[in-house]
């Protein structure tokens, strides 16, 4: 089945301990994005990756890295969360450069940091 | 820059009441494509359709239409005959293709409740 996996689904942590929130897609898709949602801001686009070893930032990218090693992953790294970080997390793949298609989400990733 | 507008922050119809959901975009570029993307109660986020500026036919599909006006830069979503299971949150998208980044910007979402 074509997707997009995140993990972990739910996370509580507590400020300034590092976390990665893992991305995989098996469709074998160029483009990949993380965005974040919060109340009344709609999404809003963190850091997005065309290709392999290439990311961009965002709109949001304060407090957040990327990598891009394997085409099929993109995960999401916060080095010291807090609590202004703490928001429901999707991340994101479309073929091509992303621009022109439409974009398969995961399930989201619910963070709180206290 | 490129900005995306739903100023319906949230909206309550009656089962079978037809509702227009809008959206107004800004870029200064010819070239864009513009999308809608459902998001349920359950969470998960799914696209509905995609458009790009250079086709302004207007889409149905099934209960679901669009109007897209270059002209006042809106992209308009229409459900007919709307039902409880069109209750969710819809977000409208623009891409801007150019040298310089390929941001994908959404507008802030509209809620909508159909009250059975």
């Amino acid at each position: 089945e074509a997707q997009v996996t995140q993990n972990p689904r739910y996370l509580i942590t507590v400020t300034g301990k590092k976390l990665t929130v893992t991305c995989s897609q098996n469709m074998n898709h160029e483009y990949m994005s993380w965005y974040r949602q919060d109340p009344g801001l709609g999404l809003r686009q963190i850091y997005y990756s065309m290709n392999v070893e290439v990311t961009d930032k965002g709109d949001v990218p304060e407090g957040y890295k990327v990598s891009r090693k394997e085409k099929r992953n993109f995960p999401l790294i916060l080095e010291s969360p807090s609590p202004n970080q703490t928001s429901l997390y999707f991340c994101a793949s479309s073929p091509g450069t992303g621009r022109a298609y439409e974009q398969y989400f995961g399930p989201g990733t619910r963070l709180t940091v206290t | 820059a490129q900005k995306v507008t739903q100023a319906q922050t949230e909206i309550s119809v009656v089962e079978k009441e037809d509702v227009t959901l809008d959206c107004v975009y800004e870029t200064r570029d010819t070239t864009y494509y513009l999308f809608w993307y459902k998001q349920p109660p359950s969470g998960e986020l799914v696209f509905l359709i995609r458009r790009n500026s250079f086709d302004e036919q207007n889409e149905i599909s099934g209960r679901y239409s669009w109007n897209f006006q270059k002209s006042t830069s809106s992209f308009n979503f229409t459900i007919t005959a709307s039902q409880v299971v069109d209750s969710a949150v819809y977000f409208c998208a623009l891409s801007v293709p150019g040298w310089r980044d390929d941001k994908i910007i959404f507008g802030k979402g509209t809620r909508l409740h159909i009250l059975p």
